[in-house]
């Protein structure tokens, strides 16, 4: 059975903090995804990483960094955390773009 | 920009009613994915459409791909309570990149 597992289902920060949000997956995908989910607004890619070490901008990557050390770990790092960076935060990963994306079942952070 | 306007936003009906849930772009895909989301967990695939016309059912789920590939809708026979949850409709473009709807809420009341 597919996994991807995220290292946090609720984490509280304060603003200014530094903030790790891991995901790893178990089906030896080459492609891996960072979301963050806000009503309304649906799903919007932060950063995804297609091989180890590579990384590629999503649509809204101001304010974050990704970490793509090893095939099965893709973390999401908030430098300083701010307010508005209060969301659910979504990984996924797929074997083939044209695939489907395996989610984990999300951190929601909460930035004071 | 590429957009996927998901209609509606909200819906809440009673058990053992029909609903329809829309998905409409511009913008024409290779295929489209639908995902049902439930509270406290990721997005779990549905079904993928490919071909332009196309129509798949799941059970008391069918779902229909626009003939020119822009648009889908997912339609629910006699909704049931364990229907609840959000529907997210994303399509795939040329870059093979997904672009996301905003999804619909959908309650379902015994």
């Amino acid at each position: 059975d597919v996994k991807v597992t995220q290292s946090s289902r609720y984490l509280v920060k304060r603003t200014g903090e530094k903030v790790f949000l891991e995901c790893v997956q178990d089906m030896d995908h080459e492609n891996m995804f960072w979301y963050r989910q806000d009503p309304g607004l649906g799903l919007r890619l932060i950063y995804f990483s297609y091989d180890v070490k590579m990384k590629e901008k999503g649509d809204i990557p101001e304010g974050y960094s990704v970490s793509r050390e090893k095939k099965e770990r893709f973390s999401l790092i908030l430098e300083s955390a701010s307010t508005n960076q209060t969301s659910m935060y979504l990984c996924a990963s797929t074997g083939n773009f044209a695939e489907t994306q395996y989610f984990g079942p999300g951190t929601r952070l909460l930035v004071l | 920009t590429q957009l996927l306007e998901q209609s509606p936003q909200f819906l809440s009906i009673q058990e053992g009613e029909n609903l329809t849930v829309y998905c409409n772009s511009s913008s024409v895909f290779s295929s489209l994915q639908w995902y049902r989301q439930e509270p406290g967990e990721g997005p779990v695939l549905l079904v993928t459409v490919v071909t332009g016309g196309e129509v798949k059912k799941l059970k008391r789920l069918t779902f229909q791909f626009g003939d020119a590939r822009k648009d889908s809708s997912l339609h629910i026979t006699a909704a049931q309570p364990g229907d609840t949850g959000l529907y997210l409709c994303a399509g795939q473009d040329s870059n093979y990149q997904l672009i996301w709807g905003a999804g619909t809420k959908l309650i379902i009341k015994p």
